[in-house]
């Protein structure tokens, strides 16, 4: 079964401090992998997005990991703000006879002053 | 501004009261999709686009329907809600996806909080 999960749940960090969100998928054959910020509220903005070949990409103080053969996903946050307390999402996308997207519940990210 | 924009923003409904939620794009995107979101599921589609004239069903398409008779405006509309249908909706827009990469990215609408007693 297609399943992306991710891991922690929730995190409090002190701001300044940095962190790491995990991602595991499941999902075959793979497409593309997206990292998503969503702020209470808001809809969803997109962080990144990887394809199979690429195993890192950066948009400002997020960085995002990708391992095809291992199938996870990590999404570092450096000297974090408290503008970053929002719930991180991990979508995995693939293509068999329809375009598919699954979305991963979210971590809970709260930086703390 | 690139966007997409979603009406209303707060519902409150009876059930079995018909409405529509409607969702408009201005960025020319092939691509759109309805999702609700609910506490601890994340979020799931209920219906996609690929083009005008072409919908498909998503992962819970039950008690919802879709048109796509422009290619901007893609509105969910609910016959008859019933409570369990009380959700967070977001309507979703990208360029055609297949092809990988940035083009592949969605823009999501604001959000619409519906609530059906």
């Amino acid at each position: 079964k297609n399943q992306v999960e991710q891991s922690p749940q929730s995190l409090i960090i002190l701001e300044g401090k940095n962190c790491t969100l995990q991602c595991n998928y499941t999902v075959s054959p793979f497409s593309n992998l997206r990292w998503y910020k969503q702020d209470t509220g808001r809809g969803p903005v997109s962080l990144t997005i990887m394809t199979f070949s690429e195993n890192t990409k950066s948009n400002g103080r997020y960085t995002a990991t990708l391992d095809a053969d291992t199938k996870q996903s990590s999404l570092h946050i450096t000297a974090s703000q408290l503008s970053d307390s929002a719930s991180y999402i991990c979508v995995v996308s693939w293509m068999d006879s329809s375009y598919k997207l699954i979305f991963g519940s979210g971590t809970r990210l709260l930086v703390r002053p | 501004e690139a966007q997409v924009t979603q009406n209303p923003r707060y519902l409150i409904t009876v059930t079995g009261k018909k409405l529509t939620v409607t969702c408009s794009q201005n960025m020319n995107h092939e691509y759109m999709s309805w999702y609700r979101q609910d506490p601890g599921l994340g979020l799931r589609q209920i219906y996609y686009s690929m083009n005008v004239e072409v919908t498909d069903k998503g992962d819970v398409p039950e008690g919802y329907k879709v048109s796509r008779k422009e290619k901007r405006n893609f509105p969910l509309i609910l016959e008859s809600p019933s409570p369990n249908q009380t959700s967070l909706y977001f309507c979703a827009s990208s360029f055609q996806p297949g092809g990988g990469g940035i083009q592949e990215t969605q823009y999501f609408g604001p959000g619409t909080r519906l609530l059906v007693l």
